[in-house]
């Protein structure tokens, strides 16, 4: 496509809720990169996709964050028994490669209430 | 570990005014610098990239931004803001071999006519 998309914009769910957010990357584009956003934050990294691979998920939460990506395209972060702190916007990234930066997706507006 | 600081967190400046935000980071060795803008209701947007080469680097929109190794430094200037310029401006560092962009907390710019 023409740009990152990510769905769904915006998500409300439950505390103790299991939510999925998708990240649909530019075609050709082979790395992937999810950030969260809080408020009056700045990005903050959770994991990096090369291909289909997670080389660095250093930046995930906890172990209730979980995150894959098939046929080097399209990648779904899993949150499991969702808490209030997880509230943030859910930012995706693609790239070809490191001289080109990346292209950020508009997010996914997670509330937990 | 990595990090990135930007000292305004919050700039208010009249149209016309002069603009400089400040980023200084924490890594000795190769750096990839970048500035990236937000504006209201947007993804974010690559504003400029330094890879190697002259040290004044120039983007979109007027902006340019300077690395000075010595200072560990790379400030985003523009000679005269307009209103459109109002955004969250972002500036990041990608080190050598880690493969992620590590974001500073952000400037909220806000420019009055």
């Amino acid at each position: 496509g023409a740009g990152v998309s990510q769905s769904p914009s915006n998500k409300v769910t439950e505390k103790g809720k299991d939510v999925e957010l998708r990240c649909d990357p530019i075609s050709g584009h082979t790395a992937l990169y999810w950030y969260r956003q809080s408020l009056g934050q700045g990005l903050e990294f959770l994991i990096y996709f090369q291909g289909n691979s997670a080389p660095d998920k250093s930046g995930l939460p906890s172990d209730r964050f979980s995150a894959e990506r098939t046929g080097g395209s399209v990648s779904t972060l899993t949150i499991q028994r969702t808490q209030q702190e997880d509230s943030a916007v859910y930012l995706c990234a693609s790239s070809r490669g490191q001289v080109y930066g990346y292209t950020f997706g508009s997010g996914t507006r997670l509330t937990v209430v | 570990a990595q990090s990135v600081s930007q000292h305004n967190h919050h700039v208010i400046l009249s149209e016309a005014a002069s603009l400089e935000l400040g980023c200084n980071y924490s890594y000795g060795g190769t750096v990839n610098l970048f500035w990236y803008v937000q504006y209201p209701g947007q993804h974010l947007q690559l504003l400029l990239k330094y890879f190697s080469g002259d040290p004044l680097v120039k983007g979109i929109k007027g902006f340019e931004a300077e690395f000075i190794k010595s200072k560990f430094s790379f400030n985003l200037r523009k000679p005269s803001v307009q209103w459109s310029d109002t955004a969250e401006y972002f500036c990041a560092v990608e080190s050598g071999g880690y493969n992620k962009l590590i974001f500073g907390a952000g400037t909220r710019l806000a420019v009055h006519p």
